[in-house]
């Protein structure tokens, strides 16, 4: 079984919808992130959590919202989807030592599509 | 602020060609760095690390040294193969840096042709 897993994989929605993306973790890990990358321009971060009493902004947060509902699962909102919110959607995990020593482990990604 | 430049792809070699992807890092304090790989379809993978001064990491054929005198990490491979096709994202991570997260380059798309 992967140990970070998303869901949905891809979904297609129309402007003005709300969207939640969910992110699970089976690595025992604290600290959680959403990323989303858009081509050209990388991976950017949205927000992250250190646990769950401990949510922070990322650089690109305006327009999402998240809730760290345990230490295993952390979902990505958004409360009105739009066009440019179309792209790739990565959750992401790493230890306290983690961005340090080890980096962090990514989920298999959920594509977003806004009409 | 932290920032990563990488090289522009796509980047197009000849099987058991030699490879190098150029990235250049600026940073507040003291950076990890790490280069992921992410194949079609999937997310990204560690490919490899170096966590201070002169490290070198490896990782399947690939290095890369951390050069602090020239805020360099590039990526080398003696021989590419076509399953080494895919995209790489330089990184660094800055320990105690106030924000948390990766900061990453913009991808570099590797294509190998048998």
């Amino acid at each position: 079984d992967a140990d970070v897993t998303q869901t949905p994989r891809n979904r297609i929605t129309k402007t003005g919808k709300r969207i939640m993306l969910e992110c699970s973790q089976t690595k025992g890990h604290d600290r959680m992130y959403w990323y989303r990358q858009d081509p050209g321009l990388g991976l950017r971060l949205i927000y992250y959590s250190f646990d769950v009493k401990d949510i922070n902004k990322g650089e690109i947060s305006d327009g999402y919202s998240v809730s760290r509902q345990a230490q295993a699962k952390f979902s990505l909102s958004l409360e009105s989807a739009i066009p440019n919110q179309t792209a790739l959607y990565f959750c992401a995990t790493s230890d306290l030592g983690g961005l340090a020593e080890g980096g962090q482990f990514f989920g298999p990604g959920t594509r977003l599509t806004v009409l | 602020g932290n920032s990563v430049t990488q090289m522009e792809g796509p980047v197009t070699l000849s099987e058991e060609a030699f490879l190098t992807i150029n990235c250049t890092y600026t940073a507040t304090g003291y950076p990890s760095l790490f280069w992921y790989v992410q194949y079609p379809g999937e997310g990204l993978q560690l490919l490899l690390k170096a966590t201070k001064a002169d490290d070198k990491g490896s990782n399947k054929g690939f290095e890369a040294t951390y050069r602090k005198e020239t805020t360099s990490f590039h990526l080398e491979k003696g021989s590419v193969q076509v399953s080494d096709s895919a995209v790489y994202f330089c990184a660094l991570s800055v320990w105690g840096g106030g924000a948390d997260g990766l900061t990453f380059g913009k991808g570099t798309h590797l294509i190998i042709q048998p």
